[in-house]
């Protein structure tokens, strides 16, 4: 069965600082990968996903993540972090092939310090 | 465009009762899934249906069902309530093609406290 597990229940940034949000992934094979963000203003957003191709995966609001297989590993970044990114993200996992159910982590609440 | 639409945004029901919950997609999006987020459990994934039929099913008793209508508008459905059934039920809309342009949409939720 696939799971995903974020270590950081919570990261605190200041604004302008760089971002890191780990996640880990377990799959047998190649997973659909996803990053999602919940805010009370916006509700739940897709940030970005990989299905395949390019393991460096670019995202709205400035957000990239990385796929590693090696490290099973599909970690979120941004270069310089904003007050509004103040939310949870979740990473969550899905099986390729026909049976696409997704797996969700439970969460890191980003506080962003001015 | 129109974004994704749930109705209604707020349910109070009691135990026993059944429930039904709609989302509206976005226009041409042919999937809809639904997604259930309780503080205990967090998100997980109910259903998706695409073009009518029920492509994938989360690991849900059989008190949760949902349909699609051939305009692509969803319902689901709760029977029996039970008082951890109290959430909030998310259902997102996408093509339905899993390509990488392929992105997901969510509505606003629908809030279901059972007591």
């Amino acid at each position: 069965a696939q799971s995903v597990t974020q270590p950081d229940i919570h990261i605190t940034v200041s604004e302008g600082a760089s971002l890191e949000l780990r996640c880990n992934y377990s799959y047998g094979a190649t997973p659909y990968l996803f990053w999602y963000v919940q805010s009370p203003g916006q509700g739940l957003q897709l940030l970005l996903k990989y299905f395949s191709g390019d393991t460096l995966v670019q995202g709205i609001k400035g957000f990239e993540a990385e796929f590693k297989r090696s490290q099973s590993s599909f970690n979120l970044r941004k270069p310089s972090v904003h007050w509004s990114d103040a939310a949870e993200y979740f990473c969550a996992v899905g099986a390729s092939g026909g049976s696409y159910i997704p797996t969700f982590g439970r969460g890191t609440s980003l506080i962003v310090h001015p | 465009k129109a974004g994704v639409t749930q109705t209604p945004r707020y349910l109070i029901k009691t135990r026993g009762q059944q429930v039904t919950l709609s989302c509206s997609p976005i226009s041409g999006h042919r999937s809809v899934s639904w997604y259930q987020q309780t503080p205990g459990q967090g998100l997980q994934f109910l259903f998706e249906y695409f073009s009518e039929t029920q492509r994938n099913k989360g690991n849900f008793p059989g008190r949760f069902s949902g349909r699609q209508f051939s305009n692509s508008r969803s319902e689901m459905n709760v029977s029996t309530l039970e008082l951890g059934d109290s959430a909030l039920y998310l259902c997102a809309s996408t093509s339905g093609t899993r390509g990488n342009t392929d992105t997901q949409y969510f509505g606003p939720g629908t809030r279901l406290t059972v007591l």
